[in-house]
């Protein structure tokens, strides 16, 4: 069975770098992903998908601060320069035949 | 660029099907899949369905008996039925573009009671 884990909690100071991790089930890493931002009390934005070479196609406006990298069953998001915008909710998902699943959400706080 | 808007009653009774609308606009919904999700309050999200402009769909094996999805290519615009709703279904719904979901629309809260 396909799952996606993540950290309930990340924090990192303003200005840092921080790398959150989605991880995925055991066999299943030929997967590619896509990342998504909540802010508090906002509906979620598609950050980027992100493929299993760690190539990534990001969304409409995203800034440069956001990538993606993949190794094995994980995958990465990486956020330079924390803005204090960036407190948030990060979610994970994947989608296969006939299925979605969704990791279930990192909670990022800047320091 | 493409937009969706989320539209339907903000209450439903219990037992009866919710009934929501999402329109496209900025683009044509005659490609892609086109989904819907939904969020409890105070917890993750959770995968509903989607469907292509076909209409072939795929549903949440949770949800399947009770959810149809469908799309009117000539208003471009697709929906969502979840029958016999309880508590349980009170939730933001959220439409979406494609199975990464890019875009989403802004969401509805949905509430459950009688």
């Amino acid at each position: 069975q396909l799952v996606l884990t993540q950290s309930p909690s990340a924090s990192a100071s303003l200005g840092a770098s921080v790398k959150l991790t989605c991880t995925l089930s055991s066999g299943h890493s030929n997967y590619g992903i896509a990342w998504h931002q909540q802010q508090p009390e906002k509906g979620p934005r598609y950050l980027m998908k992100l493929n299993i070479d760690g190539s990534h196609s990001k969304g409409d406006g995203i800034p440069d601060r956001f990538s993606g990298s993949s190794s094995g069953t994980e995958r990465y998001l990486i956020i330079s320069s924390l803005q204090s915008e960036d407190e948030a909710d990060y979610y994970c998902q994947t989608w296969g035949t006939g299925m979605v699943v969704f990791g279930g959400g990192t909670k990022l706080t800047v320091l | 660029q493409v937009q969706l808007q989320e539209s339907g009653p903000g209450l439903v009774k219990p037992s009866e099907t919710l009934s929501l609308t999402c329109t496209v606009s900025g683009g044509s919904i005659s490609s892609y899949y086109w989904s819907w999700i939904r969020q409890p309050p105070g917890k993750g999200l959770e995968w509903i369905g989607y469907m292509d402009y076909s209409g072939s769909s795929n549903y949440n094996p949770s949800l399947k008996s009770r959810v149809t999805i469908s799309v009117d290519t000539s208003k471009n615009q697709f929906s969502l039925k979840l029958s016999s709703v309880t508590a349980a279904d009170t939730a933001v719904y959220y439409c979406a573009r494609e199975k990464w979901f890019d875009p989403w629309g802004q969401g509805t809260l949905v509430t459950v009671s009688s």
